[in-house]
């Protein structure tokens, strides 16, 4: 069974540019959430994708904003980046919502810098 | 809307100890609480999950406890090793398929 892999591992870009982080979610899941993690805190949810759709959104900008692809894998784009944007990104997918059990698997993350 | 805490936010204890970390969550309407762990820099690792009729979970030297009416869940460590070294998360869901709401967390440190 592969888990939830993001790529790339770490990243650094310059206030302003635009940044597209990837996650392939875990095999038999259908749901992927992101989450921005800044130093010494916990993760904050951004959104989730179900079914190539958002589903649910967090209290974050339009200019972060997101894909889901039929093969169930996501991207998350962040334009006009800010320097508050430096964070670990975390990718987390989720089985079908069947039955009472719900749990989201987290990838390694993403971390992003910004000068 | 749901907010989390978490105490200790650190805690650093000499290694054979047996430790409590706490979580409080103030809506008691939830669907499961998951306790993670998280090594520096690294992504989550889920360590145990209790659904919201279950009252605690256990896995090896790990515990957790569930107090849905009182909003409160207890992560207990037995004979606590340096490899235990790590920040604890706790994060509650409060309906299947949406968002996790995390704590802070509370960085542990084992000291050999």
């Amino acid at each position: 069974e592969t888990g939830v892999t993001q790529s790339p591992t770490h990243l650094i870009k310059t206030r302003g540019q635009q940044v597209t982080l990837r996650c392939s979610s875990q095999s038999g899941h259908n749901t992927v959430s992101w989450y921005q993690q800044a130093l010494g805190q916990g993760p904050q949810f951004i959104f989730q994708y179900y079914r190539e759709e958002e589903n649910g959104r967090g209290n974050f900008p339009p200019r972060f904003s997101g894909l889901q692809f039929p093969n169930y894998s996501s991207e998350l784009n962040v334009n006009a980046l800010e320097l508050d944007d430096s964070a670990l990104y975390l990718c987390a997918s989720s089985p079908p919502r069947t039955g009472s059990y719900n749990k989201q698997v987290f990838g390694p993350g993403t971390r992003l810098t910004v000068l | 809307k749901q907010e989390v805490t978490q105490i200790p936010a650190a805690l650093s204890v000499p290694e054979g100890e047996n430790l409590v970390l706490n979580c409080s969550f103030t809506d008691s309407a939830i669907y499961n609480l998951q306790w993670f762990r998280q090594d520096p820099g690294k992504g989550l690792t889920s360590l145990l999950l209790i659904q919201s009729s279950q009252r605690e979970q256990t896995s090896g030297r790990l515990n957790a406890s569930l107090d849905k009416s009182s909003g409160r869940s207890t992560l207990y460590i037995a004979a606590s090793q340096p490899g235990d070294s790590a920040t604890y998360l706790c994060a509650v869901l409060r309906s299947s398929g949406s968002r996790l709401t995390f704590g802070e967390g509370t960085q542990l440190t084992v000291n050999p």
